[in-house]
């Protein structure tokens, strides 16, 4: 089986830009969950989907969205971009048979 | 709320000795515990994971992990240490729904020669 996908695995942006990630999840996983990754606040969820329903959501701004399509991948979008949005976004697969997730490579993302 | 706590930011092992990272947590009822790891620019690779059963785990690359209810901790343990193992690992628990963790701030692992 195929990894989970991320794209793009770099991106730069200017504050005040949005920005769009997209995540292509293990196949026949339904439910994809996102991560910001900082150096001062590690790891946080953001959000999960599951069959194109947001089940779970972090504490983010609203600036912060997300959708699942119905083959399963999902994209983020983060807008009116701040310099504290600098980040590994990180995508993950979930496995409901085995409780397990399963991590893409990351998309690092650089606000200017 | 969940919480995950390393004490370790960094630990320096010597190649071929042994390694425990520490982990604590806190969770009021049986909790679904993980170790991952990252390596320089990548994403988490899944170590071991404890859902129930024996509290003695086993993972990929010769890790294994405890769980200790009584001290609520889930050390990771390995007991040679290659070069390759020099990474940041994370300890983590799931709140609410595996789908949904909440990770601990990480310990980066040196490995000298």
């Amino acid at each position: 089986k195929a990894g989970v996908t991320q794209t793009p695995r770099y991106l730069i942006k200017t504050r005040g830009q949005q920005v769009t990630l997209s995540c292509s999840p293990i196949s026949g996983h339904r439910s994809v969950s996102w991560y910001q990754q900082t150096p001062g606040q590690g790891l946080q969820f953001l959000f999960e989907y599951f069959s194109e329903t947001q089940r779970n959501k972090g504490n983010f701004p609203g600036r912060f969205s997300g959708r699942q399509f119905s083959n399963s991948r999902s994209e983020m979008n983060v807008s009116t971009l701040e310099l504290g949005d600098s980040a590994l976004y990180l995508c993950a697969s979930n496995e409901g048979d085995t409780d397990t997730q399963y991590f893409g490579p990351g998309t690092r993302l650089t606000v200017l | 709320a969940q919480s995950v706590t390393q004490p370790d930011i960094h630990i320096t092992v010597s190649e071929g000795a042994s390694l425990e990272l520490r982990c604590n947590y806190s969770y009021g009822a049986t909790p679904y515990l993980f170790w991952y790891v990252q390596s320089p620019g990548q994403g988490l690779q899944l170590l071991l994971k404890y859902f129930s059963g024996d509290t003695l785990v086993q993972g990929i690359k010769g890790f294994e992990a405890e769980f200790k209810r009584s001290q609520s901790s889930f050390n990771l343990r390995k007991p040679s240490v290659h070069w390759s193992d020099a990474a940041e690992y994370f300890c983590a628990v799931a709140a609410g729904g595996f789908q949904k963790l909440v990770f601990g701030t990480g310990t980066r692992l040196l490995v000298s020669p």
